[in-house]
C-alpha cells in the first residue's frame, strides 16, 4: 500500500539508448511531479502535471518527455541518454497544485555507462 | 543561484542533545517553509512547516523557528534520538502553482 511508487530502482544503461521511468500514486492527489537530484545532492523540479495536464516545465532537455496517462500516473522518456542524466530521479505528488506538501516516492538511480 | 541555502553539509549531535539545522533563504516571497527528512535510498518524506506569517510551530521533539527579517530558519530536535540520523532538506514554497524550491541538504548523525 504505498502511497507513491517508482519502478525500477535501480537503472543501469549504456548511452545513446532510450529508457522509461514509472510513478503510480495511490493517495488520489491531483498533482504530480518529477525531480532530479543530481552529484551536487540538489532535489530540482523538472516537470509538474495536474490532472493530467503539464504545469510546470523547468529548462529540461527535450529528450525527456514525461506522459500522465491519468491523474494518478506519471511516466518518464528519456531518449538517447546521456552520461550526465546520471542521477536520482524521484516523483512525488501534492493533493493540488497549490499544496504545500508533496509525498515522494523511494526514487530511481539512473546510472548512465 | 541557490534561493535556499544550508550551509552546513553535516552535523553530529550526541544522543539527548539538541539538534540545530540551519536554512537562509534570499526570496522574500517564498510564503511557507518545510523540512523534509531522508533516509538512504528512500524519497523524502515530509517533517513540519510553517507558514511565514508565523514565526514558530512544534510538533513533539520537533521545532520549527522562522526569522523572517534574517530570511532564516531552523530546525531543532530534542532531544536528539539515533533514529533522527539523516539528511534533513529545507525548502521553500513561493505561492501559486509554483515548485517547491530545495536547499542541498544537511546529513545529521545522532551518536548514542
Amino acid at each position: 500500500d504505498t502511497a507513491v511508487s517508482q519502478t525500477p530502482k535501480y537503472l543501469v544503461t549504456q548511452m545513446g539508448n532510450d529508457k522509461s521511468i514509472k510513478c503510480e500514486q495511490n493517495l488520489g492527489h491531483d498533482t504530480m511531479y518529477w525531480y532530479k537530484q543530481d552529484s551536487k545532492k540538489f532535489l530540482k523540479i523538472m516537470f509538474s502535471y495536474n490532472n493530467k495536464e503539464l504545469i510546470i516545465n523547468e529548462t529540461v532537455p527535450n529528450r525527456f518527455s514525461p506522459k500522465s496517462p491519468d491523474k494518478a500516473h506519471l511516466n518518464l522518456h528519456i531518449n538517447s541518454l546521456e552520461l550526465g542524466d546520471s542521477a536520482v530521479y524521484f516523483c512525488a505528488s501534492s493533493k493540488q497544485a497549490n499544496s504545500y506538501e508533496q509525498y515522494f516516492g523511494p526514487g530511481t538511480r539512473l546510472t548512465v555507462t | 543561484d541557490q534561493q535556499v541555502k544550508q550551509n552546513s553539509p553535516s552535523l553530529s549531535v550526541q544522543e539527548g542533545r539538541i539538534s540545530i539545522l540551519n536554512c537562509d533563504y534570499t526570496n522574500s516571497m517564498f510564503d511557507y517553509f518545510l523540512w523534509y527528512k531522508k533516509y538512504p535510498a528512500e524519497g523524502p518524506t515530509f517533517l513540519i512547516s510553517i507558514s511565514s506569517i508565523k514565526d514558530k510551530n512544534e510538533d513533539g521533539r520537533f521545532t520549527v523557528f522562522l526569522n523572517k527579517s534574517a530570511k532564516h530558519l531552523s530546525l531543532h530536535i530534542v532531544p536528539s534520538q539515533p533514529g533522527d540520523s539523516a539528511v534533513y532538506f529545507c525548502a521553500a514554497k513561493p505561492p501559486g502553482n509554483t515548485p517547491l524550491v530545495f536547499g542541498k541538504g544537511t546529513r545529521l548523525s545522532v551518536i548514542a
